[in-house]
This record gives C-alpha cells, sequence and structure tokens, in this order.
C-alpha cells in the first residue's frame, strides 16, 4: 500500500512529559527501523526490529528511551521525561528484511520539541 | 559516533553545472548507499554500491567508490533547480546483516536556477 507514515508529524511537549511516537511501515515489510536527526545533523540510528523483536538497541541514549513493536507491524517509540536534548526529528525506515542491501523506505518524521 | 564524514557541508551552483559531493567513512564496508532528503524530512534512496564495484549510474547520478582510501563521492550532472536538497551517504559499517545504516552529516546542495 502507502509509503511509510508516522504520528504525529509534530509534537510540542514540556519538559519533563513523556511522548510516544508511531511508526506504521510498509505492509510486508519485516525490518523496522527508528533513527534520529537533531538540527543540521546527519541522522542516527537507534533501534531496529526484525519481525517484533530488536537485536539491535544500541542507539538508544538512555533508558528514558524504548521502544516496541506489535504484531510485526506497527512501533512505538517512547520517550519518558523529555529532556530539551531530545529535540530533534525521529525518522522511521521499513525494509522488505534487515539484510544490508534491503533498501529503507523512510516516512516524513515525526519533529519533536520539547520545551 | 558517525561513520561517514561529508564534504563539502555546503555547495550552491547554477543550474546545469554538475554538483559533485565526497564522503569519507572509517570502517570496512559491504555496501554504501546515498540518500536524498527534502526540507528535512523523510528521506529518498538514490543508489547502492556494492564494496566490489567502483563506479555505478543511475540517470544523472553517479557514484564512485574507492574502498582503498574508504570514499565515495556522487555526482549530479546538469543540475536542476528540483536537485536542491541535503544528500547523505551512509554505509553498513561492515555490520553482519542487520540492515542498520551509519549516515554522513550531509551535503547540502542549493541549485540555483
Amino acid at each position: 500500500g502507502a509509503g511509510v507514515s508516522q504520528s504525529p508529524s509534530n509534537k510540542v511537549t514540556e519538559k519533563g512529559k513523556d511522548v510516544e511516537l508511531r511508526c506504521d511501515p510498509i505492509s510486508g515489510h519485516t525490518a523496522l527501523y527508528w533513527y534520529r536527526q537533531s538540527l543540521g545533523q546527519g541522522l542516527e540510528f537507534l533501534i531496529y526490529f526484525q519481525g517484533n523483536s530488536a537485536p539491535d538497541k544500541s542507539g538508544l541514549p538512555s533508558d528514558r528511551f524504548s521502544a516496541e513493536r506489535t504484531g510485526g507491524s506497527v512501533s512505538t517509540l517512547t520517550i519518558q521525561r523529555t529532556q530539551q536534548e531530545d529535540s530533534a526529528v525521529y525518522l522511521c525506515a521499513s525494509s522488505r528484511q534487515a539484510l544490508i542491501e534491503d533498501t529503507q523506505y523512510f516516512g516524513p518524521g515525526t519533529r519533536l520539541t520539547v520545551l | 559516533s558517525q561513520q561517514g564524514e561529508e564534504d563539502p557541508q555546503a555547495l550552491s551552483i547554477q543550474e546545469g553545472e554538475n554538483a559533485t559531493m565526497n564522503c569519507s567513512y572509517k570502517t570496512s564496508i559491504n555496501n554504501l548507499q546515498w540518500y536524498r532528503q527534502n526540507s528535512g524530512r523523510g528521506l529518498v534512496h538514490l543508489i547502492l554500491i556494492r564494496s566490489n564495484e567502483r563506479e555505478k549510474h543511475s540517470g544523472r547520478l553517479r557514484v564512485t567508490l574507492d574502498t582503498s582510501k574508504k570514499s565515495s563521492s556522487l555526482l549530479i550532472t546538469a543540475s536542476r533547480a528540483a536537485d536542491t536538497a541535503s544528500y547523505f551517504c551512509a554505509t553498513d559499517a561492515g555490520s553482519s546483516n542487520t540492515g542498520k545504516l551509519i549516515f554522513g552529516q550531509g551535503t547540502t546542495l542549493q541549485v540555483k536556477p
């Protein structure tokens, strides 16, 4: 069907609040990736899923960050007790499988602003 | 830490000119990819080049890879105003089959009409 979708597109929150970001991958894609892009920076890998499991969580910046994926489809990235340095665009991507040569298709991102 | 370093950070050219962007990386790789990003949002995959390839073409795009120098270049020929965007290289950093990508800082290209 359609491409990768993310919601919300923009989120403004106050420092200390929790936020949930959602990613809907392309139907049939088993691999799902979360990246973060701070202002004027490249993309920073956060975590990826193969099916419902997350073999690599190495990029999560702190234990305030967590992600889950249920049913091998939708994923949510949760940031607890948000800090100003969490402000960034959070990008989700999916691919058919978690293989090096599988093209990753990116969503439009969620722009998070922590006041 | 970022795997790739790109230069220039910003490039401004006139429509019709060629644009060349360079990317260097640190560790061994299986392949290198180039992505394009408009307006700070989603990325679009442009081209993938394998470590055993030296050059690849796709339309007006030409990518080279020099594994001995750990560097790659992206050439956009006959640029158009619509090519204005940020361009990122990404590598797998030699990781096993995970698909995890390590991105460079990107080059911002402006093509003036």
